[in-house]
């Protein structure tokens, strides 16, 4: 597997609260991204950044935010957590702009917002 | 933006059989489909990918092949075996460009004895 790692691995929150996950790189990646996975609906693009400080929206980026300071690092915040945000949620980096356009994924966070 | 269908939702086999799974995309401008396998409990992770200037891609057992004029692509996997139950994910490029991809809802195979 890639050099990514994903923390927490798993939360569980209450409605209201903030949250924050964080995506980590060792591969010096320039493209970072944060899905959603929920059933029936496969993986679903929340933000994407292509490079430090540079970020855009996914297809369901209501309710969250995004943050790269650093290379190797994408945060991603649930400024006050709902349970429709109940899901899974993947990190994944790619090295676009190369020939190489496969995205490597980190082993994902469950979190449940009660 | 990208559209991508993916069908069927679920699919079973039986062991040495063949399986098939197909996408249709909308932006015709697409140019780059992958396939990803999640297996239980994983991270989904690239099995094959092909680019339009090619109509077939094999690697051992598996399969892509891409129809750019009626826009659909399909996976093909050949004397399954268990492990490859799984999800399979198709994916086009959202934009354009394969920078974003747009995923399928996912395929759950499973392979029986």
């Amino acid at each position: 597997d890639a050099g990514i790692t994903q923390s927490p691995r798993h939360k569980v929150t209450e409605t209201g609260t903030p949250v924050t996950l964080r995506c980590h790189q060792t591969e010096n990646h320039r493209y970072m991204y944060w899905y959603r996975q929920d059933p029936g609906h496969g993986l679903r693009l929340i933000h994407y950044s292509y490079g430090v400080k540079d970020t855009d929206k996914g297809e369901v980026s209501d309710g969250y935010s995004v943050s790269r300071s650093k290379t190797e690092d994408f945060l991603l915040t649930l400024e006050s957590a709902t349970s429709s945000q109940t899901s899974v949620y993947f990190c994944a980096i790619s090295e676009y702009g190369t020939q190489n356009y496969e995205q490597y994924f980190g082993p994902g966070t469950r979190l449940t917002v009660t | 933006g990208e559209n991508v269908e993916q069908h069927p939702s679920t699919l079973s086999v039986q062991e040495g059989d063949s399986a098939v799974i197909k996408c249709t995309y909308s932006d015709s401008a697409s140019n780059y489909f992958p396939w990803y396998k999640q297996e239980l409990g994983k991270r989904p992770q690239l099995i094959i990918d092909i680019r339009s200037n090619v109509g077939e891609k094999k690697d051992q057992r598996i399969a892509v092949t891409l129809n750019k004029t009626a826009k659909h692509f399909s996976l093909h996997i050949t004397e399954t075996q268990p492990e490859d139950s799984a999800v399979y994910f198709c994916a086009a490029p959202s934009t354009g460009t394969a920078s974003k991809l747009t995923f399928g809802t996912g395929t759950r195979l499973q392979v029986t004895l």
